[in-house]
């Protein structure tokens, strides 16, 4: 049965790089079905997607958000990973780790809808 | 601009039904969407794809009570006889070209 387990910092402070991991069981994250995504969830807010990787190192980012993400993966650990640089108190939320559906697209291949989601991790950015 | 529009709340009673809509933005009628449930204090679950033609393909353990049907640029999400852990916050959540977006989000509760 498929796990995704998210490990994070839990406090950081403002400036810093916030730094996860999630950790894959169950399931291959080197199997070419999937993408590996990252989600978040400001208290009392709505989810805002982050951005994925596939096995290969194929990415996609939010636009909004790009400039200070780097997602990366792992597959001699099965796992992945999210950095996000130069935080704010706005970037304090629960962040999900989960996994996409592939699709291909005139040849080319895109993370396609969340089939399954970890449990989520808290993080506050506090000085 | 691809945008998901969903009324921010509804309820219905114990042991009826209720119907979610989720609007793509316009230009958009023919994207798929998936649908998304997120309990009190817990993380989401994945319910169901559904396709602009009203097929869907639901995540496993998804009870029947649970449907999808698509109208135009809307995307419904019916629950029959509701229960009391159906009270949650429904998403639903679409994508082009790798990029993904989410609706606002719509918190049911079961009266």
């Amino acid at each position: 049965q498929l796990q995704l387990q998210e490990s994070g910092p839990g406090l950081v402070k403002p400036s810093e790089t916030l730094s996860f991991t999630c950790a894959v069981s169950g399931g291959s994250i080197s199997s070419s079905s999937y993408f590996w995504g990252w989600i978040r969830q400001p208290p009392g807010k709505g989810l805002e997607w982050i951005g994925a990787i596939n096995y290969s190192g194929r990415t996609s980012y939010n636009p909004s958000l790009k400039s200070r993400v780097t997602i990366s993966v792992d597959t001699s650990n099965n796992q992945f990973s999210l950095k996000l640089s130069s935080v704010t108190a706005a970037d304090t939320a629960v962040y999900y780790c989960a996994r996409h559906f592939s699709y291909v697209l005139r040849g080319n291949t895109y993370a396609g809808h969340l089939d399954f989601w970890g449990q989520g991790t808290q993080v506050t950015v506090s000085s | 601009q691809l945008v998901l529009t969903q009324s921010p709340s509804a309820s219905a009673s114990l042991g009826a039904s209720v119907k979610l809509t989720c609007t793509l933005s316009s230009g958009h009628s023919s994207y798929a969407i998936a649908w998304h449930q997120q309990q009190p204090e817990k993380g989401p679950r994945y319910l169901m794809k559904l396709n602009s033609d009203g097929s869907h393909t639901k995540g496993d353990g998804i009870p029947d009570r649970f449907s999808g049907s698509s109208s135009g640029a809307e995307r419904y999400l019916t629950i029959s006889s509701l229960q009391s852990e159906d009270e949650a916050d429904y998403y639903c959540q679409t994508w082009a070209a790798g990029i993904h977006i989410f609706g606002g989000g719509t918190r049911l509760t079961v009266l």
